[in-house]
């Protein structure tokens, strides 16, 4: 147990669904962030929020679209997604600093596009 | 922008044997490195990691790692692996951002240690 959680852990949608992913950090940090791990590729970041704010959206499709309500909490609002999608989002927390902060990892959610 | 490179995508050994697991990030500027490590059924969670200071790193579980700047290296070693060390494990790349952390990772090495 980090002290974040992700939920659901297990998702299966159809294209034209609309789903959300949940995240929580019980460790008081003050950044979070989505990655996307597929198989056989880099964990792939997807977005960051630094006090609440997104400081970071790397060229991610607008069919996945991140919410940030306080710093305690990240969502991810997922829409008309395609099979390719399919992977496991992973989210994590962090104290900012002068860097080389540790990143706490949740679960993740297993994601299966249909 | 930066990359990470890890060499070995499977690694097989024998308990006792020696591991070392290479790492190579492309970024001219300053960088925090760090090994992350994934237990089969558990989270990502810190190896060990360089911020500053003393280039060999002392991790968990008798892990180390050695920076070495002018080969863009941050191989990972431990001298004497036991079963319980089969996970994958990813090396990373921070890049210094006020306030939070842009950091890259590599593919992951997925090491199997047969008893």
């Amino acid at each position: 147990e980090t002290g974040v959680t992700q939920t659901p852990r297990h998702l299966v949608m159809g294209m034209t669904n609309k789903k959300s992913l949940k995240c929580e950090q019980h460790l008081g940090h003050n950044a979070m962030y989505w990655y996307k791990q597929s198989a056989k590729k880099p964990l792939e970041l997807m977005f960051v929020y630094s006090l609440e704010e997104r400081v970071e959206n790397n060229s991610v499709p607008s069919r996945f679209s991140p919410e940030c309500p306080n710093s305690s909490h990240l969502f991810l609002h997922l829409h008309t997604l395609q099979p390719e999608d399919s992977a496991l989002y992973l989210c994590a927390s962090s104290q900012g600093g002068e860097g080389g902060e540790t990143q706490y990892f949740g679960p993740g959610t297993r994601l299966l596009v249909l | 922008a930066q990359s990470v490179s890890q060499h070995n995508h499977h690694v097989i050994l024998s308990e006792a044997a020696s591991l070392e697991l290479g790492c190579n990030y492309s970024y001219g500027g300053t960088v925090n490195l760090f090994w992350y490590v994934q237990y089969p059924g558990q989270h990502l969670q810190l190896l060990l990691k360089y911020f500053s200071g003393d280039p060999l790193v002392k991790g968990i579980k008798g892990f180390e790692a050695e920076f070495i700047k002018s080969k863009f290296s941050f191989n990972l070693r431990k001298p004497s692996v036991q079963w319980s060390d089969t996970a994958e494990y990813f090396c990373a790349v921070n890049e210094n951002s006020g306030g939070y952390q842009k950091v890259t990772f590599g593919t992951g090495t997925k090491l199997q240690v047969i008893p």
